[in-house]
Parts: C-alpha cells; sequence; structure tokens
C-alpha cells in the first residue's frame, strides 16, 4: 500500500525553529515528486512547494520563498519542512503528498494525514 | 500567480445534482489537461476525486465527474448524497518554471 506517513503535531513558541517529515513507503519514493500543502485554520489549500527525491531538485511557491526549507533524505525514504525562526502566523496543518507527474499526468494521488503545527508564547 | 477562482458555496437536496466551477487563464486551467479535483472532510486530508480534467481514480463513485471548457473546469456531482457535504478544492498545473501549481478557492457544498 502507497502511504505517506507525517510526523506528529507540534507546539513551538516564536523564534524557535522545526522540522517535520513525511516518509513515504510501498513505491519508488525517488520516482515522484513530494508537494508540501499548508492550511490555515479555516482557510483553504496553499501550495508550498515540490521536491524530487532522485536528485533533490527543489520549486518553491513564491509567498514561500526563503519561508521554509524543503528537503529530502532518500536513503530513507523521507520529506522534510523546516522553519528555522517559527512565526505565530506559522499556525497551520501542513500536508505532504505525492505527485505524480508524467506527459499525460500530473496529479497529488497520495495524501499524508498531515502535522499540526501550533505556535504560541 | 493567482489562486482559481472557485464559488464559495453550493448545495443541493439529496439526488439531486452540483456543479462546482474552477475558473482560471489561459496560462493554467486553460492551457493544460491537468486539472485536479479535492474533497475534503472537517478534520481529515483532502482525498483525490477526479484528475487529468476528467479521470476518475478506481473507488471514486461514478458520480462525480469533471470537464473543462476554455478557462473554467468543473466539477459535477449526480445523485448527491449525505456524504458528499465537504469542501472541494480544484488544482491546476500551469507549466510557471517558477512554480507550476495552483489551488482554488475552495467550495463548501452542503446537503440540505
Amino acid at each position: 500500500e502507497v502511504q505517506l506517513v507525517q510526523s506528529g503535531a507540534e507546539v513551538k513558541k516564536p523564534g524557535e525553529s522545526l522540522k517535520i517529515s513525511c516518509k513515504g513507503s510501498g513505491y519508488s519514493f525517488t520516482s515522484y515528486w513530494i508537494g508540501w500543502v499548508r492550511q490555515m485554520p479555516g482557510k483553504g489549500l496553499e501550495w508550498m512547494g515540490i521536491i524530487y527525491p532522485g536528485d533533490s531538485d527543489t520549486r518553491y511557491s513564491p509567498s514561500f520563498q526563503g519561508q521554509v526549507t524543503i528537503s529530502a533524505d532518500k536513503s530513507i525514504s523521507t520529506a522534510y519542512l523546516q522553519w528555522s525562526s517559527l512565526k505565530a502566523s506559522d499556525t497551520a496543518m501542513y500536508y505532504c503528498a505525492r505527485l505524480r507527474y508524467s506527459s499525460s499526468s500530473r496529479v497529488l494521488d497520495v495524501w499524508g494525514k498531515g502535522t499540526t503545527v501550533t505556535v504560541s508564547s | 500567480q493567482s489562486a482559481l477562482t472557485q464559488p464559495r458555496s453550493v448545495s443541493g437536496s439529496p439526488g439531486q445534482s452540483v456543479t462546482i466551477s474552477c475558473t482560471g487563464t489561459s496560462s493554467d486551467v486553460g492551457g493544460y489537461n491537468y486539472v485536479s479535483w479535492y474533497q475534503q472532510h472537517p478534520g481529515k486530508a483532502p482525498k483525490l476525486m477526479i484528475y487529468d480534467v476528467s479521470k476518475r481514480p478506481s473507488g471514486v463513485p461514478d458520480r462525480f465527474s469533471g470537464s473543462k471548457s476554455g478557462n473554467t473546469a468543473s466539477l459535477t456531482i449526480s445523485g448527491l448524497q449525505a456524504e458528499d457535504e465537504a469542501d472541494y478544492y480544484c488544482c491546476s498545473y500551469a507549466g510557471s518554471y517558477t512554480f507550476p501549481y495552483v489551488f482554488g478557492t475552495g467550495t463548501k457544498v452542503t446537503v440540505l
């Protein structure tokens, strides 16, 4: 079964750093892009960025460029999303999803359950 | 890159049909046949319902269908059921090297 398992909920203070994870299983992790999606409380879905674990090619949505870092460790089939200095406005649910990309298809076909990040003093 | 435009809400009675629109530009929806639709129930992760404009993953009821005309894609739910009450988001490939994907604003479907 294809799965993306995300790390658990986090509660942090403003200014702290954080790295959350997304572990893939049941498929060739290096052959699919992984996307990160933010959902703020009561709001819609926002693309943050994508990474191709095969060669670590990474693209950021303009709104998130410089605000977060996306990385991957293909040896353990895990993608990461990290912040160096959290703000209260980073409070949100964060989803990772597998991006199936081919000449005939572009789709987020498998989603993790999400990681809740709460930033509060 | 602006979010695709969806109606904030649509509603229908059980058994009726509802259609959700997703309006973009010739640079995203109109330029590629890579529109997908996701269903999200409260407190749950999004679930893929339609991809590549009109393809349905296995396990998704055939009550769900997708189409596209020009810069507007549509998701139709026929024979509305109580469990269809959820938020729905469209997503389109946009082809930009900077960042090639964009979501819609989301639509709340209410079953009356």
